[in-house]
C-alpha cells in the first residue's frame, strides 16, 4: 500500500509557504522526498530518519512523525523553482532500501 | 559520470516487439533500482539489485519482464513481447548500500510508447 499524500495539488503565490503531507497505514522505519519537474527525473530532497536525524538541503525542512505514521515537508517562502510535482517513499522494512512512493503533490507556483 | 545515464530516451515499439532499456549508474553505487511510472502517478517498484545480485523483483509485473545487471555496474530491462499497457516512464536509480540512509539518484527515464 503507497503512502498518501495531501494535498493532491496546489496553486501558491511567489513567497508564499507550503506544507506537503505524507501519511502511511504502515510503520514508517523513514521518510525520504523528492521533487520531480514535468519531464526530468526525480530529485532529491531529504531523509528523515527514526530518532530524528534529517539529511538533506538547508532551505527544505520536515517533520518526521513515527506515532503518527506521517511526516511533513514545509516550503517556505516559495519560489517558482520549487514548482514540481513532490513525492515522498518509504520503506517496506528497517534498513529496506527499496521505496514505495507516495500519490504524489503537484505544486504549482505563480508570479 | 555524473549522474545515472539512461537510454535509449523515448523508445517507440510495435505490440509485440521486444525491447532493451540500458541503465548506466553513478560509479561505485552498489544498489540499482527500476521503476515504472505511468502518467500522473508515481514511480512503482519494479526491481532492485546489490552489485550484480537481483534482490527483490517482486514488482516486475509479468514474466515478459526481465532484468540484469552481470558486472554490478551497467543494467538493462528487457520487455518482450511489449503490450501497450507497457506504456510508461521507465526510471532507474542507483545509491550507496547504507540500509536505506543514502538517496536515490536517478536518470532521466527511458519513455516508452507501445502502439
Amino acid at each position: 500500500q503507497q503512502p498518501v499524500q495531501s494535498p493532491q495539488a496546489v496553486i501558491l503565490r511567489e513567497g508564499e509557504d507550503a506544507v506537503i503531507n505524507c501519511s502511511s497505514s504502515k510503520a514508517l522505519y523513514s521518510v525520504h522526498w523528492y521533487r520531480q519537474k514535468h519531464g526530468e527525473a526525480p530529485v532529491f530532497l531529504m531523509i528523515l530518519l527514526k530518532g530524528g536525524e534529517q539529511k538533506g538541503h538547508d532551505k527544505i525542512s520536515a517533520s518526521f512523525n513515527e506515532k503518527k505514521q506521517q511526516s511533513s515537508l514545509y516550503l517556505t517562502a516559495s519560489q517558482l523553482s520549487y514548482s514540481g510535482t513532490y513525492f515522498c517513499g518509504t520503506p517496506d522494512t528497517f534498513g529496506n532500501e527499496k521505496l514505495t512512493f507516495g500519490t504524489g503533490t503537484r505544486l504549482t507556483i505563480i508570479p | 559520470g555524473a549522474g545515472v545515464s539512461q537510454s535509449p530516451r523515448y523508445k517507440v515499439a510495435k505490440r509485440g516487439q521486444d525491447v532493451a532499456l540500458r541503465c548506466d549508474p553513478i560509479s561505485g553505487h552498489v544498489s540499482l533500482f527500476w521503476y515504472q511510472q505511468a502518467l500522473g502517478q508515481g514511480p512503482e517498484f519494479l526491481t532492485y539489485f546489490q552489485n550484480e545480485a537481483q534482490l527483490d523483483k517482486s514488482g516486475l509485473p509479468s514474466d515478459r519482464f526481465f532484468a540484469e545487471r552481470p558486472e554490478g555496474s551497467v543494467s538493462t530491462l528487457k520487455i518482450q513481447r511489449t503490450q501497450q499497457e507497457d506504456s510508461a516512464v521507465y526510471l532507474c536509480a542507483s545509491s550507496l548500500r547504507d540500509r536505506g540512509r543514502s538517496p536515490l539518484h536517478f536518470g532521466n527515464g527511458t519513455r516508452l510508447t507501445v502502439t
